[in-house]
C-alpha cells in the first residue's frame, strides 16, 4: 500500500519557471525524502528532511515539511529541460525501521 | 566508487518459470533493500537486509518470492513459478547502516531489472 499521495499527478511548465509539487502522507514519520526518476528506472536521491525540520534547501531545490498537516512540498526554481522526470516523496514511518513508503509520483515536464 | 548495480537489466521469461535477479550494493553498505515498481506507480517495499539477515520481509507478496544475502554483500531475489502479475521493475537500494539508530540513512538505488512475464 502507498502512504503518500503526490499532487499534481502531472505538471507541465515552461523552462525557467518554478515547479511546485506536493506530497501528503497518512501516519507519523521519522523523515521524508524526495527522489527523482528518469525513464522509469533508477531513483536519484534529492533531499531528506527530518521530522523536526521545517524547511531545507539544496541548490535549486527547496523542501518544506508540515507535520501537523502531514504534508511536504518540493519547489524547483528556474526549471531546466533536464529537470523533466518523475518526482516521488518517500517516508519511513516507524522509529528505526528502514523501509521507505513511496507516493505515486508527479510527472514533471519542462518545455523548452 | 561504483554505485548499486543490478543484473540483468532486462529479463523476459515465460509464466511458470523461475528467475533470479542480482544486486551488488555499494561497497561498505551494510543495509540492502528490494523494491518493486509497477508501471505508473511508486516503488513498493519488498524486503530489507541488515548484513546477512532479513530484518524485514513484510513486503514480499507471497511465498513464491525469496531473497538471500549470504555474505552480507551481493543479494539475489528469487521468484518461483512466475506469474504475469510479477511483471515490474525490481529495484535494489543500499545504505550505509542505521539499524537501531533511530535515524534513516539515504538509500541509493540501482538502475533496476525490468522483468516481463509472458
Amino acid at each position: 500500500s502507498q502512504q503518500g499521495e503526490e499532487d499534481p499527478q502531472a505538471l507541465s511548465i515552461q523552462e525557467g519557471e518554478n515547479a511546485t509539487m506536493n506530497c501528503s502522507y497518512k501516519t507519523s514519520i521519522n523523515n521524508l525524502q524526495w527522489y527523482r526518476q528518469n525513464s522509469g528506472r533508477g531513483l536519484v536521491h534529492l533531499i531528506l528532511i527530518r521530522s523536526n525540520e521545517r524547511e531545507k534547501h539544496s541548490g535549486r531545490l527547496r523542501v518544506t515539511l508540515d507535520t501537523s498537516k502531514k504534508s511536504s512540498s518540493l519547489l524547483i526554481t528556474a526549471s531546466r529541460a533536464a529537470d523533466t522526470a518523475s518526482y516521488f516523496c518517500a517516508t519511513d514511518v516507524i522509529q528505526g525501521a528502514q523501509k521507505l513508503v513511496f507516493g505515486q509520483g508527479t510527472r514533471l515536464t519542462i518545455n523548452p | 566508487g561504483a554505485g548499486v548495480s543490478q543484473t540483468p537489466s532486462n529479463k523476459v521469461t515465460e509464466k511458470g518459470k523461475y528467475v533470479e535477479l542480482r544486486c551488488d550494493p555499494i561497497s561498505g553498505h551494510t543495509a540492502l533493500y528490494w523494491y518493486r515498481q509497477s508501471l505508473g506507480q511508486g516503488p513498493e517495499f519488498l524486503i530489507y537486509f541488515q548484513g546477512t539477515g532479513a530484518a524485514d520481509d513484510s513486503g514480499l507478496p507471497n511465498d513464491r518470492f525469496f531473497a538471500v544475502r549470504p555474505e552480507g554483500s551481493v543479494s539475489t531475489l528469487k521468484i518461483q513459478r512466475t506469474e504475469r502479475g510479477d511483471s515490474a521493475v525490481y529495484l535494489c537500494a543500499s545504505s550505509l547502516t542505521a539499524a537501531f539508530s533511530g535515524r534513516t540513512d539515504t538509500q541509493y538505488f540501482g538502475p533496476g531489472t525490468r522483468l516481463t512475464v509472458l
